[in-house]
């Protein structure tokens, strides 16, 4: 149990529109959804934190209006990256939190690229 | 804020051999959890191993093993009888203990990463 799927997992699009992720929790609730940004061969970047039903948290330097995120259900948040452009391309992991427990769950991530 | 840091970029180690990873990290708190996870090439987190800061005993998972040091603020992570599937990134990260309504519940914060070869 405890699998967290992510859609796609590679997309290509063009500079200038935009594009959504979907992160779900396929066999249990997820009360918190989190959002990371990796670069190759570096760590984990904590983009921002997703509770349902209410704003996602920003971690700084994350500009909110560029990376919008939607916690609509408690088994599905949304990353939509609006604008895009090269410099966003990345691999973006979403990770899930059940029943406010102790482990997190990651998603296989989505590799981004921007041309 | 906690800090997380792992001074090793890249380790190698013959298969079957043992190798031990590095992590220090910096807190005000006393009550908090360590995790060690994996990150092999397709990129998927798999969490390795556990500690709670509250436990003295050093978390043990078949070959995974850590060296808890609280005073020290360490927390390694040792792979014994190395195998070529055991080749990844890893992964320390720190979580506090905070409360369940707190904005920063759950949040994670991940040292720089060591990339880890396994010779055969």
């Amino acid at each position: 149990g405890a699998v967290v799927s992510q859609h796609p997992s590679w997309v290509i699009c063009k500079s200038g529109t935009s594009v959504k992720i979907e992160c779900r929790s396929l066999d249990f609730q997820a009360t918190t959804m989190f959002w990371y940004r990796q670069f190759p061969k570096q760590s984990l970047m904590l983009m921002a934190t997703s509770n349902e039903g209410s704003k996602a948290t920003y971690e700084q330097g994350v500009e909110k209006d560029k990376f919008l995120i939607n916690h609509a259900s408690l088994t599905l948040s949304t990353l939509t990256v609006t604008s895009a452009h090269p410099e966003d391309s990345s691999f973006y992991i979403c990770s899930a939190l059940r029943d406010r427990g102790l482990e997190q769950y990651f998603g296989p991530g989505t590799r981004l690229t921007v041309t | 804020a906690q800090t997380v840091t792992q001074s090793q970029p890249e380790m190698s180690v013959q298969e079957a051999e043992t190798v031990t990873l590095s992590c220090t990290y910096d807190t005000s708190e006393s009550d908090y959890y360590l995790f060690w996870y994996k990150q092999p090439p397709s990129r998927q987190m798999i969490l390795v191993i556990r500690q709670e800061a509250y436990k003295q005993q050093n978390a043990t998972e078949n070959r995974f093993s850590v060296n808890f040091q609280k005073a020290a603020k360490s927390f390694s992570l040792k792979i014994s009888d190395s195998q070529l599937g055991d080749a990844a990134m890893y992964f320390c990260a720190y979580r506090t203990r905070g409360w369940a309504g707190g904005t920063s519940y759950g949040k994670l914060t991940f040292g720089q990463g060591t990339i880890l070869t396994v010779h055969p």
